[in-house]
C-alpha cells in the first residue's frame, strides 16, 4: 500500500474552512486517495476519493496536488458535528483493502 | 444511497455462547463486503474480506474457525464468533462495496454502523 501521514490532530473554528493534509509519496499512478471519518463510537463514513483531479461532493472537497504526492480534505464550512478522527487511505488496486492508520483526530470548537 | 445495516448493534453474553452479526446493503448490490475489528483507542483491524458466493479471505492471525463468515448473497453477509471469549469483546464493523476486480479501488467501502459485543 502507497503510505499515508497525517497531522494527529487539528483544531478549527466551527462555521471555517477546515483543511487536512496528507501525504502519499509512494503513491502509483493508477491508486486512488480516499477519505473517511469516523465520529466516535459509531462506523466509519465515507467522504471522498479521486485519482488525479479536484473531486467535489456535497460533504466536502479533495484537492489532490499535480504530482500526486499530497492532497487536501476541505470541510468548507465545519459544525460541532464534523468532530470526528479523519483517515487519508491509498487502498491497493490489487485488492482494495484499506490500511487504517491513526487519522488525524479533528476538534471544532465553538 | 450506499446505506449498510448491522445489527444487532450492542450485544452482551455469557462466555462460550455464539453470537451471529448480520450485515446487510440496503439499496446495492455488495459484491464484496469486508469485516473489522476495532478495540478501544486503536484503528480498525481488517479481519476477513468476503466476495458473494465464495470462501472468505482471513487476514493473518484471524482463526477462520472461530470467526466464521457467510456471503451468501449480494446484500447480506453474516459474521459468527463461536464459543466467545472476554477476550473476543471488542467492536465488530462491516462494510461493503460494489466493487471486484479491476476497477474495483474505484468503488468506496459503506460502512455499518457497528456492534459492540461485550463477552461476560
Amino acid at each position: 500500500d502507497a503510505k499515508t501521514t497525517q497531522p494527529p490532530s487539528m483544531d478549527c473554528a466551527e462555521g471555517r474552512a477546515a483543511n487536512l493534509p496528507c501525504n502519499h509519496s509512494t503513491i502509483s499512478g493508477n491508486e486512488y486517495v480516499y477519505w473517511y471519518r469516523q465520529i466516535h463510537s459509531q462506523g466509519p463514513q465515507y467522504i471522498i476519493h479521486g485519482l488525479k483531479n479536484n473531486e467535489t461532493n456535497e460533504m466536502a472537497s479533495l484537492i489532490i496536488t499535480e504530482d500526486r504526492k499530497s492532497s487536501t480534505l476541505i470541510l468548507p464550512h465545519a459544525t460541532l458535528r464534523d468532530t470526528a478522527v479523519y483517515y487519508c487511505i491509498v487502498p491497493m488496486d490489487s485488492n482494495y483493502q484499506l490500511i487504517w492508520g491513526a487519522g488525524t483526530k479533528l476538534i471544532i470548537k465553538p | 444511497g450506499a446505506v449498510v445495516s448491522q445489527h444487532p448493534s450492542w450485544v452482551i453474553c455469557k462466555s462460550g455462547t455464539s453470537v451471529k452479526i448480520e450485515c446487510r446493503s440496503l439499496d446495492f448490490q455488495a459484491t464484496t463486503m469486508f469485516w473489522y475489528r476495532q478495540f478501544p483507542k486503536q484503528s480498525l483491524m481488517l479481519m476477513a474480506t468476503s466476495n458473494e458466493g465464495s470462501k472468505a479471505t482471513y487476514e493473518q492471525g484471524v482463526e477462520k474457525d472461530k470467526f466464521l463468515i457467510n456471503h451468501a448473497s449480494l446484500t447480506l453477509s453474516t459474521l459468527t464468533v463461536t464459543s466467545a471469549h472476554p477476550e473476543d469483546s471488542s467492536f465488530y464493523i462491516c462494510s461493503a462495496s460494489r466493487g471486484i476486480g479491476t476497477g474495483a479501488s474505484n468503488q468506496p467501502q459503506h460502512f455499518g454502523d457497528g456492534t459492540r459485543l461485550s463477552i461476560l
